[in-house]
């Protein structure tokens, strides 16, 4: 089955400074990849996602890059504010699987 | 307003206790799934379902059982709860290859 792995586990930015976290998948055949953001006490919700016909997707401060040879796909905030602290979660299926297979998690901390 | 709800938001129960938590959907989403999280930590899967009449089990080891005799409708049973069972369980469900829009959770508290 699919295995995806989240790096680092915690990061701690100070505000309008970047934020970088990093994923890698397993299976060649994941062509989904959604990011979700998670509050404290918050349902995760999606905040960006690309599929593997596409190597990079941009929303505002938010992009994620996908490089489907090495398989590995990352989320990139640029110019942090203090509500972008939360964990994220990247997640990754794909081909006649329709679940996700979620990474770790990264806690995000902003620091005014 | 479509949504994925799930209840109750808060359940306190003694040991030994059978309970059902309860998610709905209204955005008409055939695929359907349980996690269970503690605060701030990995997602498990325990459960999901392709469609009505459709249930797996998932990655985690779970005593729980599930049903989908509707497709909005994937409610979980624990037929007798434990202090292992104390966890967050969200809901969630999606269309086709979509990403997951998921619920509010429960917070059980087995005591």
């Amino acid at each position: 089955g699919e295995n995806v792995e989240q790096h680092p586990s915690t990061l701690s930015v100070q505000e309008g400074d970047s934020a970088v976290i990093k994923c890698t998948y397993s299976d060649s055949a994941s062509n989904y990849f959604p990011w979700y953001k998670q509050e404290l006490g918050k349902r995760p919700q999606l905040i960006i996602d690309i599929r593997s016909n596409v190597g990079e997707k941009k929303d505002q401060r938010i992009a994620v890059t996908l490089n489907k040879t090495a398989k590995h796909f990352s989320l990139h905030i640029t110019e942090t504010q203090p509500e972008d602290s939360a964990v994220y979660f990247c997640a990754a299926s794909g081909g006649s699987n329709y679940k996700l297979t979620f990474g770790k998690g990264t806690l995000l901390t902003v620091n005014p | 307003e479509a949504d994925i709800y799930q209840t109750p938001r808060y359940l306190v129960i003694g040991t030994g206790k059978k309970i059902t938590l309860e998610c709905s959907q209204t955005m008409g989403h055939d695929k359907m799934y349980w996690y269970q999280q503690d605060p701030g930590m990995e997602l498990h899967l325990i459960h999901y379902s392709y469609g009505v009449n459709s249930t797996e089990k998932g990655d985690l080891s779970s005593e729980s059982t599930v049903s989908r005799i509707r497709t909005e409708h994937f409610p979980l049973t624990l037929e007798s709860a434990r202090p292992s069972h104390t966890s967050q369980y969200l809901c969630a469900s999606s269309w086709a290859s979509d990403g997951y829009t998921f619920g509010s959770g429960t917070r059980l508290t087995v005591v």
